[in-house]
């Protein structure tokens, strides 16, 4: 399954479907970008991160995706599982001396099918 | 290891009255943020400590609100004069650096209700 980030906030997959989850940042001269999953009750929790030199970027399970030409980020997620349900936020910043310092998306609730 | 750490979890109070909220940062962490969250929203930079500096308070949103960091550890975010505006989840995040490859961890938030 796939999402448009901001315009489709919620993406359901089927457990074992491969999900993407898409984000159209703002700021073209973003340098940093990463994606936190949230579950309810929970403060945001880190998954992967990617820096504006890259375009690629391969965690366990999980794909970053950055096309700076389109100002677009994607998040893949490989055999998605019942766990993975959260909501899924995108984030930038720029300027290396403060990567703490982000500009979250309103996030994509990802819900997984048994 | 311990993550961090916010209180209270909850707290509701009355229009107008001041609240406090706490964080505890990861031991070791020179970076602290404070972060708030409205209801389905994404997350809004508020404030930003690292080490002795001087914080970072371009996103604080008026002048009621204020935060603390003493002794390079523990932070209290305070809001005066509380309105219903502000009820949100606030959430306090820490990293190792203000660095690239040093990504925030989150505390769990302090959810706050303004009656």
């Amino acid at each position: 399954g796939e999402s448009v980030g901001l315009h489709l906030p919620t993406l359901s997959v089927q457990e074992g479907d491969n999900s993407i989850i898409n984000c159209a940042y703002s700021n073209s001269a973003s340098d940093y970008f990463i994606w936190y999953k949230q579950e309810s009750g929970k403060g945001p929790q880190f998954i992967i991160d990617i820096r504006s030199n890259m375009d690629k970027r391969q965690g366990q399970r999980v794909t970053v995706l950055l096309n700076k030409t389109v100002k677009h980020l994607s998040l893949q997620i490989a055999a998605t599982q019942p766990g993975d349900s959260a909501v899924y936020f995108c984030a930038e910043s720029y300027g290396s001396s403060n990567t703490g310092k982000l500009i979250f998306g309103q996030g994509t609730t990802l819900q997984v099918k048994p | 290891g311990a993550g961090v750490s916010q209180s209270p979890s909850n707290k509701v109070t009355e229009k107008g009255k001041d609240v406090e909220l706490r964080c505890d940062p990861i031991s070791g962490h020179t970076a602290l943020y404070w972060y708030r969250q409205s209801l389905g929203q994404g997350l809004e930079f508020l404030i930003y400590f690292q080490g002795n500096s001087a914080p970072d308070k371009s996103g604080l949103p008026s002048d009621r609100f204020s935060a603390e960091r003493t002794g390079g550890s523990v932070s209290t975010l305070t809001i005066q004069r509380t309105q219903q505006e502000d009820s949100a989840v606030y959430l306090c995040a820490s990293s190792l650096t203000r660095q690239v490859n040093s990504p925030l961890h989150f505390g769990n938030g302090t959810r706050l209700t303004v009656t």
